[in-house]
């Protein structure tokens, strides 16, 4: 299984561009690097999914380089309401979801 | 509305008794999951199932069991087996792809929190 490393935790401010990086160092061929948003108490959200170059949607747009051992979800704009745990996932064979710990993000104003 | 639909919200229980927690889905999902999560941490995965009549242990699977008779019904008894069973329940179902075809997103329900008193 594609193990995922990302940091635990990130702080940014209102109006900026967030990059929250992401590495699979073992990712299979037919493996997709997926995000999710998960805010206190509730259940995570899809926010976007990739298999290699670059996603967009009117969420957040991913980068994966050529070799795809890492992944950046790029978030514009940060607004207070992005306050939470941003999960990036690798689905193994199977498609059996393993997240990770996550990446704590807390915007200021 | 379609979804996935967890109950109770809010779940007490005993020492020593076993609890079943109810997780429900219309999406026509063949994959459905569940998760265990403690404060400020990440997702564990408990169990899951791609098909009826067909499920395997995740990470954390000790003390806990579950039931696939239906697609849309994939209950989750924690028993008195758990000893540390004290947390947020969470349930997912996505439709399952066979290896090689393109993944789909996981919906998840609210969850569960559980209680032991």
């Amino acid at each position: 299984l594609a193990k995922t490393t990302q940091p635990i935790s990130m702080d940014s401010y209102e109006g900026q561009e967030v990059n929250i990086t992401c590495s699979h160092n073992n990712i299979a061929t037919n493996d997709y690097i997926t995000w999710y948003q998960q805010f206190p108490s509730q259940g995570p959200r899809f926010i976007i999914q990739g298999y290699k170059t670059k996603v967009t949607n009117e969420v957040a747009s991913l980068f994966i380089p050529a070799d795809r051992k890492s992944s950046t979800l790029s978030l514009p704009r940060v607004s207070l309401s992005d306050t939470a745990v941003y999960y990036c996932l690798v689905v193994a064979a199977g498609n059996m979801l393993t997240f990770g710990g996550g990446t704590r993000l807390m915007v200021k104003p | 509305d379609g979804g996935i639909t967890q109950s109770p919200k809010y779940l007490f229980r005993k020492e020593g008794q076993n609890v079943t927690l109810s997780c429900e889905q219309n999406l026509n999902h063949d994959a459905m999951y569940w998760y265990r999560q403690d404060p400020g941490q990440g997702l564990r995965l408990i169990y899951y199932s791609q098909i009826v009549n067909d499920f395997q242990k995740g990470d954390i699977a000790e003390g806990y069991s579950v039931s696939r008779e239906k697609k849309e019904s994939f209950p989750l008894t924690v028993t008195s087996a758990q000893k540390n069973p004290t947390a947020f329940y969470l349930c997912a179902s996505s439709l399952h792809k066979l290896r090689g075809d393109r993944y789909t997103e996981a919906f998840f329900g609210q969850g569960t929190r559980l209680t032991v008193v």
